[in-house]
This record gives structure tokens, C-alpha cells and sequence, in this order.
């Protein structure tokens, strides 16, 4: 079984820039997940996503970052314009609802 | 919100050495995962458990709900177990996973 697919795994940009990270989840899965850690700290839930539909995304600073999940399936995060304490991992996770979630390897972002 | 509290931060033990590794949180939940961050930064699902007592070979864990913990236990360390371990809880009538501070272990040859 496929595992969770996220791209890029690294990125390096100048704060002020835009970028994007995709996340595949596994399939079947209808709730997928995006989550932020930073260096020394615990994954920090952005946003939720059950099929297409968002469940939580308090924790999500929409000025500058948006998510979407077309047709329940894949999902785009994106950041504009960075910002230097955006400099993270970006994880992706799907799991059946309330059951085992699965992380993707994480997308690496470094902003200078 | 809830807060979850992991003990202790820091771990450093000898390889073939045993380790509880506890988790406490301040609410009812409906979910609780155990995850294991190898140095890469890959999160490994080791459990879901959010009651009981469960084995995966050198490793178990037991969550006592109505005490609001859990616990992680590993035998027989090596040094592959080397990482950070979370937990994560849903709370009851909240979809929302929260991860927990983290122990990081290390395990010396």
C-alpha cells in the first residue's frame, strides 16, 4: 500500500515569496490533515480536511496561507508571501475517520 | 484547549535498557496515538490506543482514561529506537488531533 506522497521535500526561498507544497494521501482516506513543526517543537495542526470540506482550521493564519483539496483527494498548502518564522516542516497525514493517521515525510521549508 | 504534557523531556539510556515514557492530558479524549520521529523527521504510527493495554513486540503501551495518561513502555532498547516520541489526543466531540511536547530518547551503544 502506498503511503502518504508529499513534493517538494525541500525548498529554500526570500521571505516575501510564495510557495506551494501537494500532499497524495492514502488512498481512501477521507480526512486529511496539515500540520506545522518547527525545529524542537510538536506538530501543529493548520488544517483538517474531511473528503473536501474543511474541519478545523483555527490554527491557520489566513492572511498568508490557504489550503485546498479538490475532489477530496489531493491537497495544495500554500504560503504568500513567507515569512522568516514560517521556516518548518510541513506534514501531511490521512487516516479512515477517528482511526490511525499516517504522515508523509514532510515538506522542508527553509525561508531566508 | 487541552494540554498535553509529556514526560520526561530527555532520555538518555544504554542500549538493552528498558523505559516508561508517560503522557498526561487535561480532558476527557476519544483518541490517543502514539508516534515515534526517527532523526529524518519521519512520524511512525506505533499505537492507537485510546484505552487498554496494547504489545507490539519490544514495545506496549496502556492508556488509563478516567486518570487522563498514558504510558509507553520500550524493552530492550537499541539504538534504531533513538528519537522523539509523541502523543496525540483527540478530544470527545472534537475531530482535532493535538500532539503532545515530546520525550526525545536517546539510546547509546
Amino acid at each position: 500500500e502506498a503511503g502518504v506522497a508529499q513534493s517538494p521535500r525541500y525548498k529554500i526561498i526570500e521571505k516575501r515569496q510564495s510557495v506551494a507544497f501537494w500532499c497524495n494521501p492514502i488512498s481512501g482516506h477521507a480526512t486529511l490533515y496539515w500540520y506545522q513543526q518547527i525545529l524542537g517543537q510538536g506538530p501543529k495542526l493548520l488544517i483538517q480536511f474531511q473528503n473536501n470540506g474543511v474541519v478545523d482550521d483555527s490554527q491557520l493564519p489566513k492572511d498568508r496561507f490557504s489550503a485546498e483539496r479538490l475532489k477530496g483527494v489531493d491537497s495544495t498548502l500554500k504560503i504568500q508571501p513567507a515569512k522568516l518564522e514560517d521556516s518548518a516542516v510541513y506534514l501531511c497525514a490521512s487516516s479512515f475517520p477517528g482511526n490511525t493517521i499516517y504522515f508523509g515525510e514532510g515538506s522542508w521549508l527553509t525561508v531566508v | 484547549g487541552i494540554q498535553v504534557e509529556q514526560s520526561p523531556p530527555d532520555l538518555i539510556l544504554q542500549e538493552g535498557a528498558n523505559s516508561t515514557l508517560r503522557c498526561n492530558f487535561s480532558d476527557s479524549v476519544n483518541n490517543l496515538q502514539w508516534f515515534h520521529q526517527n532523526p529524518w523527521g519521519q512520524l511512525i504510527n506505533l499505537f492507537y490506543i485510546p484505552s487498554g493495554t496494547k504489545q507490539n513486540g519490544r514495545l506496549s503501551a496502556t492508556t488509563v482514561a478516567t486518570e487522563r495518561y498514558s504510558l509507553l513502555y520500550i524493552s530492550s532498547s537499541q539504538t534504531t529506537d533513538s528519537g522523539v516520541y509523541f502523543c496525540a489526543v483527540e478530544l470527545l466531540g472534537n475531530e482535532k488531533l493535538t500532539f503532545g511536547t515530546g520525550t526525545r530518547l536517546t539510546i547509546i551503544p
